[in-house]
């Protein structure tokens, strides 16, 4: 198993611009999230999805949108990125039995500096 | 809304030491608390979580312990090793949420050879 991927690794915008993040799970979770972290700031949770089709915003929603088509992937846009976007982006994903909420598997990160 | 503050956001401790990592949270109705290692570079990883119905949780070196009354939760990592030179965040599941954890700020442990 691949557990959680992202791509791309690493990016670089011009003001203005605008691009996708995507992010993969293999391990059939219904939940999926996407974070920002900057320095000294920890994680901050940009938007989530508890199932194929459903979204919501988190703690900075601003300036992203979200899609999560198929259950299995998990899209995080930026469709003017601006400096104040420049950070890691990481995606997690999890699983909840009834009220059971159990542990969140993060993907490796995408590096994005906007100009 | 759910809010966790973790101390200190540094530590430096020499190898063999034992270090210990503080976090309050605000919302009694958390349930959750996991803590996260991440390595220079990588992903942030769960190395031990507690639950509100116990109050201490050991994992070999590592052990985790809850106050509910005082909202409070700490790391506990004993006979530290370089190996263990890492940022920590401690978090917590908040209210109402479908999962949804909020993160400390960190703490930047640094394990002296």
């Amino acid at each position: 198993n691949a557990g959680v991927t992202q791509t791309p690794k690493f990016r670089v915008l011009k003001t203005g611009q605008s691009m996708t993040l995507l992010c993969a799970q293999d391990m059939n979770h219904e939940y999926m999230y996407w974070y920002r972290q900057d320095p000294g700031m920890g994680l901050r949770l940009i938007h989530y999805s508890v199932g194929e089709g459903t979204t919501a915003k988190g703690e900075v929603p601003d300036g992203y949108n979200v899609s999560r088509l198929k259950k299995q992937n998990f899209l995080l846009g930026l469709e003017s990125a601006a400096p104040s976007q420049t950070s890691v982006y990481f995606c997690a994903s999890s699983w909840t039995s009834g009220s059971f909420v159990h542990e969140q598997f993060f993907g490796p990160g995408t590096r994005l500096t906007v100009l | 809304g759910e809010n966790v503050e973790q101390h200190p956001s540094t530590l430096s401790v020499q190898e063999g030491d034992s270090a210990v990592i503080k976090c309050t949270y605000s919302d009694s109705a958390s349930n959750y608390f996991p803590w996260y290692k991440q390595e220079l570079g990588k992903r942030p990883q769960l190395i031990i979580d507690i639950r509100s119905n116990v109050g201490e949780k050991k994992d070999q070196r590592i052990a985790v312990t809850l106050n509910k009354t005082a909202k409070h939760f700490s790391l506990h990592i004993t006979e530290t090793q370089p190996e263990d030179s890492a940022v920590y965040f401690c978090a917590a599941l908040a209210r109402g949420s479908q999962g949804n954890l909020i993160f400390g700020k960190g703490t930047k442990l640094s394990v002296k050879p």
